[in-house]
């Protein structure tokens, strides 16, 4: 099946600093979703991309998909302790199977 | 709003007993699906189903089974639970393409 592959695994910064997560796919995506879940909670959508090299913002997040389809990335500027999390990525392939990415752990410190 | 519930939210359960796990969402929706979640593997796909009695296999399906009879309500069956089953699982149900999680069951199995 699809696979995805997220970097890093895990970042911690300091409250302010900027943070980035990459997806990365072997092969070419009709279209990708990003989801955040808090410790201890279920995750939460939070976008859709589905033109090559769309971008989208939500405030302080900034959403892109690649011009070849394969990967996207998620940038959060000036990062705040709210923005804890894991945060997937998620194709959804035609059979509107929805397969995650191996997440990204942001923790922030204040 | 969207609900997604999952029968227990703990539950633990002997090795080699058979085990349901069950899933409502209100929102008549087409697709559902069952994850487990593991530290550092991310959400990964056990069955998904896109109408009542359609399943699908995800990326790990061995050891388990599901069951479909209404549209909704989705059962992640353990025929035989054994210790490496031992984990979080989550519901999810969508229409198009945002996916709404319930809560998760975290399984135990001793």
């Amino acid at each position: 099946g699809q696979q995805v592959m997220q970097i890093p695994q895990y970042q911690h910064v300091q409250e302010g600093e900027d943070f980035t997560t990459y997806c990365n796919s072997s092969t070419t995506l009709s279209n990708i979703q990003w989801y955040k879940q808090r410790p201890g909670g279920h995750p939460v959508f939070l976008i859709q991309l589905v033109k090559s090299g769309e971008v989208k913002k939500q405030k302080r997040l900034t959403f892109q998909f690649g011009e070849a389809k394969k990967n996207s990335s998620l940038h959060i500027t000036a990062t705040q302790t709210t923005d804890v999390g894991t945060y997937f990525c998620a194709p959804l392939d035609g059979f509107q199977k929805l397969v995650f990415g191996t997440g990204t752990r942001l923790l922030v410190s204040p | 709003d969207v609900k997604v519930t999952q029968s227990s939210r703990y539950l633990v359960k002997r090795t080699g007993e058979k085990v349901f796990l069950e899933c409502v969402q209100d929102m008549d929706h087409e697709n559902m699906f069952w994850y487990r979640q593991d530290p550092g593997l991310g959400l990964r796909l056990i069955y998904f189903s896109y109408d009542v009695k359609m399943k699908e296999k995800g990326d790990i399906p061995e050891g388990y089974s599901v069951s479909r009879e209404k549209k909704e309500r989705f059962s992640l069956i353990l025929e035989s639970a054994s210790t490496n089953q031992t984990s979080m699982y989550l519901c999810a149900s969508s229409l198009n393409y945002e996916a709404f999680f319930g809560q998760g069951t975290r399984l135990t199995v001793v």
